[in-house]
């Protein structure tokens, strides 16, 4: 049963750094693409980015480009988000996703179909 | 850019009833259109991908249709775990771009 497990509920002041993760299980990490997802407080979903686990590939949203940092470490299956400088704005729910299924150098044009449970991330004075 | 519409914003029906959200595209996305469900508190799941394909474990009172930029998703008798948010997604430009519409609200009447 594929399983993402997000790190825990953050609070943070503005200006601090934060690193939240995702661990995968229960498949091969290096065959899904890891992408994030944020919703602010009462808002819609918004794409992020997304990570290839086994070549470290990233492509980011335009909306959040140079915003944030996406990066896996394949050895222990976990994909990380993170900020080098937290703003108010960033308070939201994070979710980590799956896609993009990938086999003998070729993956699958798909949908987000794994979630994990979501990290909320609080910027408060 | 793709732009993602939904409508309506909010839709109100009586259990057992019929539900029908619709979803727009600016432009063709051909079939590549995915549908999510999300209850309070709890993250997303995906309903129903490639516009008409159920996702694993998913009833069948739930259906999609449509193609290029006209979408729909139709809940045939509703149940009270229906009662949810449902967003429709975009990824044509699969690993580029990946576009949510801003949802629609299915409650109770």
């Amino acid at each position: 049963e594929v399983q993402l497990v997000q790190s825990g509920a953050e609070v943070k002041k503005p200006g601090e750094s934060l690193k939240i993760s995702c661990k995968g299980s229960g498949y091969s990490f290096t065959s899904y693409w890891i992408g994030w997802v944020r919703q602010m407080p009462g808002k819609g979903l918004e794409w992020m980015g997304i990570i290839y686990p086994g070549d470290s590939d990233t492509r980011y949203s335009p909306s959040f480009q140079g915003q944030v940092t996406i990066s896996a470490d394949k050895s222990i299956s976990t994909a990380y988000l993170q900020w080098s400088s937290l703003k108010a704005s960033d308070t939201a729910m994070y979710y980590c996703v799956t896609t993009g299924y990938c086999s003998g150098g070729s993956c699958n044009h798909s949908p987000f179909d794994y979630w994990g449970q979501g990290t909320l991330v609080t910027v408060s004075s | 850019e793709i732009v993602m519409t939904q409508s309506p914003a909010t839709l109100s029906v009586s259990p057992g009833e019929r539900a029908t959200l619709s979803c727009r595209a600016s432009q063709s996305v051909s079939s590549n259109l995915a549908w999510y469900q999300q209850k309070p508190g709890q993250a997303p799941r995906l309903l129903i991908y490639g516009a008409s394909t159920r996702a694993t474990g998913i009833p069948a009172r739930f259906s999609g249709s449509g193609s290029g930029t006209e979408f729909t998703l139709t809940i045939s008798s509703l149940q009270s775990e229906d009662f949810a948010v449902y967003y429709c997604q975009q990824y044509n430009n699969w690993p580029l771009l990946f576009t949510f519409g801003p949802g629609t609200k299915v409650d109770i009447k």
